[in-house]
Parts: structure tokens; C-alpha cells; sequence
């Protein structure tokens, strides 16, 4: 089973509106990674939040975690169709599982 | 910062063959990983290195696959022999002292 585990699979939304996954872990965390993947190319990351932090904000992105229920949402706000991409999450520990991704999120922003 | 440079971006090899992917991390990074990724299976972790040493290779899938980092600006993975279902784009990502990962923009591999 997986660490990370994003939610939902795929979105389909306008452009303009606002877009928000989640994810879910199974064990205590040392921080969190969002990152963002076009089609054909890398991850690239967009955000990292430590256990000690409720909230990040970059940009139009914000994300939140909420280590009591083992889970943390990334918010786009006023998206565009240049956020359509796969949206992954990962975690880092001490208990192993380290650097693994979930299945992700496929966003489509329609214009 | 040129970024993590994977090489070749495409290769196609035959059942049998050899195949080695390359990887130059970022100048700098201490953590080096190898992903794999299919529509199938999504995006494996096969291995990752912490000062060029192999941390975790139990992503790896069997004794055809090898990884190796002979130094901090080189790595590579070999497949030997390959098979049709090794077809995969492979990535190879770098960090300083762990997250965030930095990714290459991966090598599309397609064994007939």
C-alpha cells in the first residue's frame, strides 16, 4: 500500500475556477511534497510543508495539512489551462517509505 | 543550473539487449533516485542513494536491473537483458539533504 495517496483521480474543471486534491498517508511525517507533472516531462515541485506547519502559500497555490487526520489538500485557485497536468504528493519519514508517489491527480482545466 | 540531465531521452532496443540509462544529477545534491513510470504501475521508486551509496533498493524489480553511482556527478542504471516489459520512460531525480527532488526529464524506454 502506499504512503501517499492523492484523491481524487482525475478532475475536470473551468478555467477560472478553483481546483483542490487531496492526500493521504498512513505515518508520521517529517514533511510533505506537492509536485506537478506535464505530460511528456519530470516532476517538478511546487511545495513542501514540515509537520509543524498548518499552512503554505505560493502563488495561487495554497496547501494545507492536518496531521491529526493524516492528510493535506493543494488548492489552486483561479486556474488556467495551463495547470492541466498530474498532481502528486509525497512524503518523507523515519519509518521508510520515503520518496514514493501516489497514483495522482489528473487535473484538466478547460478553457 | 542546467538541472538533472538524463541520457539517452529515447532508446529502443530489442529484446536481449543491454540497455544502460545515465543520469547527471544536479552539482551540489547528496540524494540521487531512480523512478520508473507506466500507465499500469504510475511512478516506482526502484532505488536512491545518499552519498553515493545505495540507500533503498527494494523498489528495484529483479537481478536484471543494477544501479550504480560511482560518483557524485554520475549515475546509471543497466537493464541486462531487457525484456518487452521493462517499457517504461525512466526518471532520475537528485535533492540536497533529501526533499524536494529535482527530476530529469526522464529516458523512454521501448523494448520489441
Amino acid at each position: 500500500s502506499q504512503q501517499g495517496e492523492e484523491d481524487p483521480q482525475a478532475l475536470s474543471i473551468q478555467e477560472g475556477e478553483n481546483a483542490t486534491m487531496n492526500c493521504s498517508y498512513k505515518t508520521s511525517i517529517n514533511n510533505l511534497q506537492w509536485y506537478r507533472q506535464n505530460s511528456g516531462r519530470g516532476l517538478v515541485h511546487l511545495i513542501l510543508i514540515r509537520s509543524n506547519e498548518r499552512e503554505k502559500h505560493s502563488g495561487r497555490l495554497r496547501v494545507t495539512l492536518d496531521t491529526s487526520k493524516k492528510s493535506s489538500s493543494l488548492l489552486i485557485t483561479a486556474s488556467r489551462a495551463a495547470d492541466t497536468a498530474s498532481y502528486f504528493c509525497a512524503t518523507e519519514n523515519n519509518y521508510g517509505q520515503n520518496f514514493v508517489f501516489g497514483p495522482g491527480t489528473r487535473l484538466s482545466v478547460l478553457p | 543550473d542546467a538541472g538533472v540531465i538524463q541520457s539517452p531521452r529515447h532508446e529502443v532496443t530489442e529484446m536481449g539487449q543491454e540497455v544502460t540509462l545515465r543520469c547527471k544529477p544536479i552539482s551540489g545534491h547528496d540524494y540521487l533516485f531512480w523512478y520508473r513510470q507506466t500507465m499500469m504501475r504510475g511512478l516506482e521508486l526502484l532505488i536512491y542513494f545518499n552519498n553515493n551509496v545505495p540507500i533503498d533498493d527494494s523498489g528495484m524489480p529483479e537481478d536484471r536491473f543494477s544501479a550504480k553511482m560511482p560518483n557524485a556527478s554520475f549515475s546509471t542504471l543497466k537493464i541486462q537483458p531487457s525484456e518487452p516489459r521493462d517499457s517504461a520512460v525512466y526518471f532520475c531525480a537528485s535533492s540536497f539533504s533529501a526533499a524536494p527532488l529535482h527530476f530529469g526529464n526522464g529516458t523512454r524506454l521501448t523494448v520489441t
